[in-house]
């Protein structure tokens, strides 16, 4: 079936650093990719999305590329800052038991200190 | 404005209680979920609905029921028969959007808690 890996967190940077946070997936046929965004005690937010293969996403300074040859669809964002701290989730959106099946990976807690 | 509200944001149940939460959504979609986040699980899909008077079990529907009665509501019944039921609920809305990705709004959620 569909899955989605990310790295564990929590991630801690200093304002201002480079973030990488590493998402890859397992897919039946050409599923869209997403990455959302939940601060504390709310719901999640769409933060950008990939439908195809070398799509690139990006909102708010972060981008995610899609790569269908490594199955990748890493977070990236070049100068990070104390509002960024939240929780990131990767997904994919495909086909399963004939619906679209929005399925996630398990979170990557990022922490920026000032 | 177009949203979902989940309703209460906090909920505490006795045990072998039932409970029912809240989703109600303005955005005329077709399709409705209910996720339940526990920590380092990530978001598991309990029960989604395509259409109004359909609704469909998800990974972990076991110890829940749904309604979906109207277009704009899916509330979720939390049953004694969930057996570890204190967890972070989001309800979700979706649907088709140009180019054929799904456009998927979430509720802010409610936190469930089995004291």
């Amino acid at each position: 079936g569909n899955s989605v890996t990310q790295m564990e967190g929590p991630v801690t940077l200093s304002e201002e650093a480079f973030l990488t946070i590493n998402c890859t997936y397992t897919a039946t046929g050409y599923p869209s990719l997403f990455w959302y965004v939940q601060y504390p005690g709310e719901g999640l937010q769409l933060l950008l999305k990939a439908t195809k293969a070398d799509d690139k996403g990006s909102n708010k300074g972060f981008e995610a590329t899609y790569r269908k040859e490594t199955t990748s669809f890493h977070l990236e964002k070049g100068s990070v800052q104390v509002s960024d701290s939240a929780v990131y989730f990767c997904a994919l959106e495909g086909w399963s038991t004939g619906f679209q099946k929005l399925v996630f990976g398990t979170g990557t807690r990022l922490l920026v200190s000032p | 404005d177009g949203g979902i509200t989940q309703s209460p944001k906090y909920l505490f149940r006795k045990e072998g209680q039932n409970v029912t939460l809240s989703c109600e959504q303005n955005l005329n979609h077709d399709a409705m979920y209910w996720y339940r986040q526990d920590p380092g699980q990530g978001l598991r899909l309990i029960y989604y609905s395509q259409i109004v008077n359909d609704f469909q079990k998800g990974d972990i529907a076991e110890g829940y029921s749904v309604s979906r009665e109207k277009k704009e509501s899916f509330p979720l019944t939390v049953t004694s028969a969930q057996k570890n039921p204190t967890a972070f609920y989001l309800c979700a809305s979706s649907t088709p959007r140009t180019g054929g990705t799904y456009g998927y709004t979430f509720g802010s959620g409610t936190r469930l808690t089995v004291v």
